[in-house]
C-alpha cells in the first residue's frame, strides 16, 4: 500500500530564507507527483506536477525535484515571503490498472505547515 | 480557467439527517469526478471517484449506501451524506478531470465543511 510521508509537519522561518519541503513515498511506480498548497478552509492549488520521468519542475520561485528510485520529492522555495505562508501537500498519482480502482487517484500526504514570518 | 464550485462551503446539520454537496465545473467539462474528505491533521483520502453517467466507485471502507454520489452531467457531481453523524463532521473536498490520459492535473473544489451536532 502506498504511503506518502511528508516532514517536517510544520516549520516557521523568517521572511527571506529559502527553504526545502520533503516528501518521501514507499511505492517508486508512481505514475505523477504533485505538489499543492492549501490556504486554511479552503481547497488546493496546483504547484507542479512532475511526471514521473521527469526529474524536476519549476515555477517562479518553486522548484521541486523528484527521485523515483529512492521515493523521494523535495520542493524549494526561494525567497520565501508571508504570503507563502499555507499548508503544502504532496501527492502521487497512481499509474492505472495496476492498483486497480479510480483513474488518476491521488495519494496525500499529511501535509507541511509552513509559516513565513515578516 | 478551470475553476470548480462547491456549494454550500460549510453546512451544519443535525445528526440524523442527510446532506447534499454538489461540485461543479465552470469552464470545462469533467471526464471524470472524484469526492476526498480530510479530517484534521490528517491526510485528504479519496472517497470515491465518479465518471458522468456511471456509478460511482468507491474506496476500501467508504459506504456506498451512507454516502450517495451522483455524476448526472459532465458539469456537476453530487455527494449526498445520508443520515449523518457526528463522526462524519469533516471537510469534503471535490475535484475534477478533464480527461487527457496522466497530462492534465485534477482541479480542485474549495471544499465544504460539514459539522454535525
Amino acid at each position: 500500500k502506498q504511503e506518502v510521508t511528508q516532514i517536517p509537519a510544520a516549520l516557521s522561518v523568517p521572511e527571506g530564507e529559502n527553504l526545502v519541503l520533503n516528501c518521501s513515498f514507499t511505492d517508486s511506480a508512481i505514475y505523477n507527483l504533485q505538489w499543492f498548497r492549501q490556504d486554511p478552509g479552503k481547497g488546493l492549488t496546483s504547484l507542479l506536477l512532475i511526471q514521473s520521468s521527469q526529474r524536476e519542475q519549476t515555477s517562479g520561485r518553486l522548484n521541486a525535484s523528484l527521485d523515483k528510485s529512492s521515493g523521494r520529492s523535495t520542493l524549494y522555495i526561494a525567497a520565501s515571503q508571508p504570503g507563502d505562508s499555507a499548508t503544502y501537500l504532496c501527492a502521487v498519482i497512481k499509474p492505472w490498472g495496476i492498483y486497480g480502482g479510480s483513474q488518476g487517484n491521488l495519494i496525500f500526504g499529511k501535509g507541511t505547515k509552513l509559516s513565513v514570518k515578516p | 480557467g478551470a475553476v470548480v464550485s462547491q456549494h454550500p462551503s460549510r453546512v451544519i446539520c443535525k445528526s440524523g439527517t442527510s446532506v447534499k454537496i454538489e461540485c461543479r465545473s465552470l469552464d470545462f467539462q469533467a471526464t471524470t469526478m472524484f469526492w476526498y474528505r480530510q479530517f484534521p491533521k490528517q491526510s485528504l483520502m479519496l472517497m470515491a471517484t465518479s465518471n458522468e453517467g456511471s456509478k460511482a466507485t468507491y474506496e476500501q471502507g467508504v459506504e456506498k449506501d451512507k454516502f450517495l454520489i451522483n455524476h448526472a452531467s459532465l458539469t456537476l457531481s453530487t455527494l449526498t451524506v445520508t443520515s449523518a453523524h457526528p463522526e462524519d463532521s469533516s471537510f469534503y473536498i471535490c475535484s475534477a478531470w478533464p480527461g487527457l490520459a496522466g497530462l492534465e492535473t485534477q482541479y480542485f473544489g474549495p471544499g465544504t465543511r460539514l459539522l454535525v451536532l
